[in-house]
């Protein structure tokens, strides 16, 4: 899988967008871009996953630039409850195999949402 | 619907013994993941089963071990245990559902520590 690259930290203010970044410039063709996040002690949540597309679902908006090297997570309303570490991470889909069962985590940002 | 559930919620054992931990996925799902989430550190994959088969294994030592019952739900058994196996193990679940990959459902997570 290829390796992603975070901010290690990132502060929002409640109410205001949350743009976490990521950098994923070794993606393959075949790899998708998946957000997590994790609060404390508790098992990961999915947040949401793209291709190559722009996406949106009811949690937040992932932005892929066109050359896919990148892409932003958007919370577009933080609330208190939105701080967590968040992960950024790309894998292959289906057709990759036994690849396609691990997930390879890295340290994520940790987002914390101040009133 | 119930989500992935792990038991125990919390394990106490001494260096050299044996831990067990099971879960169970969400209903239809046929794949079973394990993660390792050590104090401080990213989330380490450990094992993929998948129709009763282990697909995939990260970089763990013979004695981390484990299996997928015909009902799908998994137990990770973990031998010869040290003090460095003290972590907080993760399960995930997925179907046949593209959409969403082998990350989308996680439990809460069974944190196994060794005195």
């Amino acid at each position: 899988d290829a390796k992603t690259t975070q901010p290690p930290s990132m502060d929002c203010a409640e109410g205001r967008a949350a743009n976490l970044p990521c950098n994923h410039s070794t993606i393959s063709g075949n790899e998708y871009v998946y957000w997590y996040r994790q609060i404390h002690s508790q098992g990961p949540q999915y947040i949401i996953h793209g291709l190559k597309n722009n996406e949106t679902n009811e949690m937040a908006s992932l932005i892929i630039t066109e050359d896919r090297k990148s892409s932003t997570l958007i919370l577009p309303h933080a609330t208190l409850r939105d701080t967590a570490v968040y992960y950024c991470i790309v894998r292959v889909g289906r057709a990759g195999g036994t690849s396609y069962g691990k997930l390879t985590f890295g340290q994520g940002t940790i987002l914390t949402v101040h009133p | 619907e119930a989500g992935v559930t792990q038991s125990p919620t919390h394990l106490i054992k001494t260096r050299g013994q044996q831990a067990t931990l099971r879960c169970s996925p969400i209903s239809g799902h046929t794949s079973v993941y394990w993660y390792q989430q050590a104090l401080g550190l990213g989330l380490q994959f450990l094992l993929w089963y998948d129709e009763g088969e282990e697909r995939n294994r990260g970089n763990f030592p013979p004695r981390f071990s484990g299996r997928q019952f015909p009902n799908y739900s998994s137990e990770l058994n973990v031998n010869a245990l040290e003090l460095e196996d003290s972590a907080l193990y993760l399960c995930a679940s997925s179907g046949t559902n593209r959409d969403r990959g082998p990350g989308a459902f996680f439990g809460q997570g069974t944190r196994l520590t060794v005195v």
